[in-house]
């Protein structure tokens, strides 16, 4: 079984500040980790994804995931901030093909 | 190019009707899948299909059935509609050419609202 916990429902920043959101999973084998983003009545879009490669992931727009095995974690960073990224954050755990499994979102909310 | 295709944009039924959404996957990609997302929630796996057969299924009940089509493209439909029911319903799809893990791209999704 998998699923992911996402830490926080709700990340409020100010422009311009950093952005952190918090992502721990659980996985009975080498999870595969992804971070999608839900604008306001768009579809999801994808952030990132950890392929096993490299433990620290660059992204879309700036942001970037570092996973790390012995925290089983997967957070989501950006140094800063911008207007456009006010969104829902999604991360998603997969067995590798036909399954995602979602956390439950955390809304990012930037204000000027 | 054109992105994942989801129609009609919206919906509104009546309890025990039912209703059949169409998805058209990216040009190329083999394999389609099915979300529900419920108000405030993460979207919920509900089928993936690869050359048309059922390769995934999430914890829904019987009355959710979908296929794939030779072109691809696939429809779910769901039958004895519940108020429950009333979501927002992504389709996905992904090449299936041996890339590890699979990205999915989603279309804009099909919300249903059930009265």
């Amino acid at each position: 079984a998998q699923s992911v916990t996402q830490l926080d429902s709700h990340v409020s920043v100010s422009e311009g500040t950093p952005v952190l959101l918090r992502c721990n999973y659980s996985s009975s084998y080498s999870p595969s980790l992804f971070w999608y983003v839900q604008h306001p009545n768009k579809g999801l879009q994808l952030l990132l994804k950890y392929t096993s490669a490299a433990t620290l992931v660059k992204g879309i727009n700036g942001f970037e995931a570092e996973f790390k095995k012995s925290e089983t974690s997967f957070h989501l960073t950006k140094p800063s901030a911008h207007m456009s990224d006010a969104a829902e954050y999604f991360c998603v755990v997969s067995d590798g093909y036909s399954t995602l499994t979602f956390g439950k979102g955390t809304m990012l909310l930037v204000s000027p | 190019d054109a992105g994942v295709t989801q129609s009609p944009t919206h919906l509104i039924k009546t309890r025990g009707q039912q209703v059949t959404l169409r998805c058209s996957p990216i040009s190329g990609h083999k394999s389609v899948s099915w979300y529900q997302q419920v108000l405030g929630q993460g979207p919920q796996f509900i089928f993936q299909y690869y050359e048309k057969e059922e390769r995934g299924r999430g914890n829904f009940p019987d009355r959710f059935s979908a296929r794939q089509f030779p072109n691809y493209s696939s429809e779910l439909n769901v039958n004895a509609l519940l108020l429950g029911d009333s979501a927002l319903y992504l389709c996905a799809s992904s090449l299936s050419s041996g890339e590890y893990p699979e990205t999915q791209y989603f279309g804009p999704g099909t919300r249903l609202l059930v009265l």
